[in-house]
C-alpha cells in the first residue's frame, strides 16, 4: 500500500469552477502538508504549506488538512486556464529526515 | 534572487556511460535533496545532503548510484552505468535548513539510449 494516494484524473472543468483535489494517507506520523503545482516538463512549484490539522487559505487556493481522517484537500476558486497543470500533494514527518513523500499527482484541465 | 539551479537541462546517454546531474541551491540554502521522477509517477525521494555530508540516503538505489555537495561549488547526483530504467526527470531542491520549505529546480531530463 503506497503511504500517500492521490487519484491521477484526468480532471478536467469549466473556467470558473470550483476544483477539489484530494489525498489520503496511512502514516499518522505525518505533520507537514503540501501543495505543489507542476506545469509539463517543469519542476513542482510551492502553492501551499500546512503544519498539522487546519484550513489555509490564499488567494483563490484553500489548503484543508483533517489529521483524524488522514485527508488533505486543496480548493481553487474560480479557476483559470493558467490553473492547468499536474497538482501534487506532499508530505513531510516531524522527525527522521526532511524526505518528503509525494502523491502521484492529479492533472487538471481547466477549458476556457 | 536566482531559484535552484539544475544543468544540462536535458541529457542523452548510451548504455553503460556515466551522467552528471549538478544542482546550484537557492542563495543562502545549504540542504539539497534529490528525486527522480519515473514516467507516470510522482516524485520520489532518493537523498538529502548538507554542505560536505550525506544525511539520508535511503531512497537511493545501492549501486551506481551516488551523490555529493562539497564544501564549494554545486551538488552532483552521478549515476554509474546508465540503464534504460535510469530514463527518468531528476529534480534538485533546496531549502534554508530541514524544517523549511524546499524549493525545486527545473529538473535535468536523462534519456538513456
Amino acid at each position: 500500500q503506497k503511504e500517500v494516494e492521490q487519484d491521477p484524473g484526468p480532471l478536467s472543468v469549466p473556467e470558473g469552477a470550483i476544483v477539489s483535489l484530494n489525498c489520503t494517507y496511512s502514516n499518522s506520523a505525518f505533520q507537514y502538508f503540501m501543495w505543489y503545482r507542476q506545469y509539463s516538463r517543469k519542476g513542482p512549484e510551492l502553492l501551499m504549506y500546512t503544519y498539522s490539522s487546519g484550513n489555509k487559505e490564499d488567494g483563490r487556493f484553500t489548503a484543508q488538512v483533517d489529521k483524524s481522517s488522514k485527508y488533505i484537500s486543496l480548493f481553487i476558486r474560480d479557476s483559470q486556464p493558467s490553473d492547468s497543470a499536474t497538482y501534487l500533494c506532499a508530505m513531510k514527518r516531524e522527525t527522521s529526515g526532511s524526505r518528503l513523500t509525494f502523491g502521484e499527482g492529479t492533472q487538471l484541465t481547466v477549458n476556457p | 534572487n536566482a531559484g535552484v539551479m539544475q544543468n544540462p537541462r536535458h541529457l542523452v546517454r548510451r548504455r553503460g556511460q556515466e551522467a552528471r546531474l549538478r544542482c546550484s541551491p537557492m542563495k543562502g540554502h545549504s540542504h539539497v535533496y534529490w528525486y527522480r521522477q519515473l514516467p507516470e509517477e510522482g516524485l520520489k525521494f532518493m537523498v538529502y545532503l548538507q554542505k560536505e555530508n550525506i544525511i539520508d540516503e535511503s531512497g537511493m538505489p545501492k549501486e551506481r548510484f551516488s551523490a555529493e555537495f562539497p564544501k564549494e561549488g554545486p551538488s552532483i547526483l552521478r549515476i554509474q552505468q546508465v540503464v534504460r530504467g535510469d530514463s527518468a526527470a531528476y529534480f534538485c531542491a533546496s531549502s534554508r535548513d530541514r524544517r523549511e520549505t524546499q524549493y525545486f529546480g527545473p529538473g535535468t531530463r536523462l534519456l538513456v539510449l
